[in-house]
């Protein structure tokens, strides 16, 4: 079992559009969540950081769920160039102690008009 | 400012050759990464330095793979004789740093290597 999973997609919406992903982790120990973006054939940027409280940037909500060990995505107002493909990622504890940025293979997302 | 810059950005290697891809990480930044992504996949982390320490490297396939970062800026991964199954865009990323409560900065990522082996 991968450290953190998501659903691959593809999550195919029409513009306008609420869509939200999950991404379950499996150390409970883990520190630090974040949402990345991915364009084809471009590398990961920065989306936003998880808090615990729950953030919002915009159309963009994030939020963890510390005792499920699951981090979501929820973009409201879909637009086309929201097409991309959404990166968890988990820092998780090493065996060397140190915590290493850990990503799920992603979940990709189709806007259409 | 410059962000973080990878060469060469397409390489093209027959089997068997040894491979050696750069990182110039943005300037002042501790924390080095280097991942594997293959086709449709995340990012697989390989190797992680603080400054010119590599604090862990338990990503990395096998030994035909090092990294070395000797004044703690530009970082080298190479691949010996190379294998078809090494085909992939290899990132490299930095940032200020990864604390060792676990919590971290940022990171930023390089446009990447994109490594094709015949």
């Amino acid at each position: 079992r991968k450290e953190v999973e998501q659903d691959p997609g593809p999550f195919n919406v029409p513009e306008g559009a609420t869509v939200a992903f999950n991404c379950t982790y499996s150390n409970s120990a883990s520190q630090s969540f974040f949402w990345y973006r991915q364009d084809c054939r471009k590398e990961p940027k920065l989306l936003m950081s998880v808090y615990s409280s729950g953030n919002e940037d915009g159309r963009f909500t994030a939020q963890l769920n510390r005792a499920s060990q699951y981090i979501s995505l929820l973009i409201r107002d879909s637009k086309l160039s929201d097409s991309a493909t959404y990166l968890c990622v988990v820092n998780i504890q090493a065996t060397g102690g140190s915590y290493i940025p850990t990503f799920g293979r992603g979940t990709s997302l189709i806007v259409h008009p | 400012g410059a962000g973080v810059s990878q060469s060469p950005r397409y390489k093209v290697a027959k089997r068997g050759q040894d491979v050696a891809l750069r990182c110039d990480p943005i300037s002042g930044h501790v924390s080095l990464f280097w991942y594997q992504q293959a086709l449709g996949q995340g990012p697989e982390f390989l190797t992680y330095f603080q400054n010119e320490a590599q604090l862990d490297k338990s990503g990395l396939p096998s030994d035909r793979f090092f990294a070395e970062r000797p004044e703690g800026s530009v970082s080298t991964l190479k691949i010996q004789r190379t294998q078809q199954e090494d085909s992939a865009v290899y990132l490299c990323a930095s940032s200020r740093s990864v604390r060792s409560s676990g919590t971290s900065h940022t990171q930023y990522f390089g446009p990447g290597t994109r490594l094709t082996v015949l």
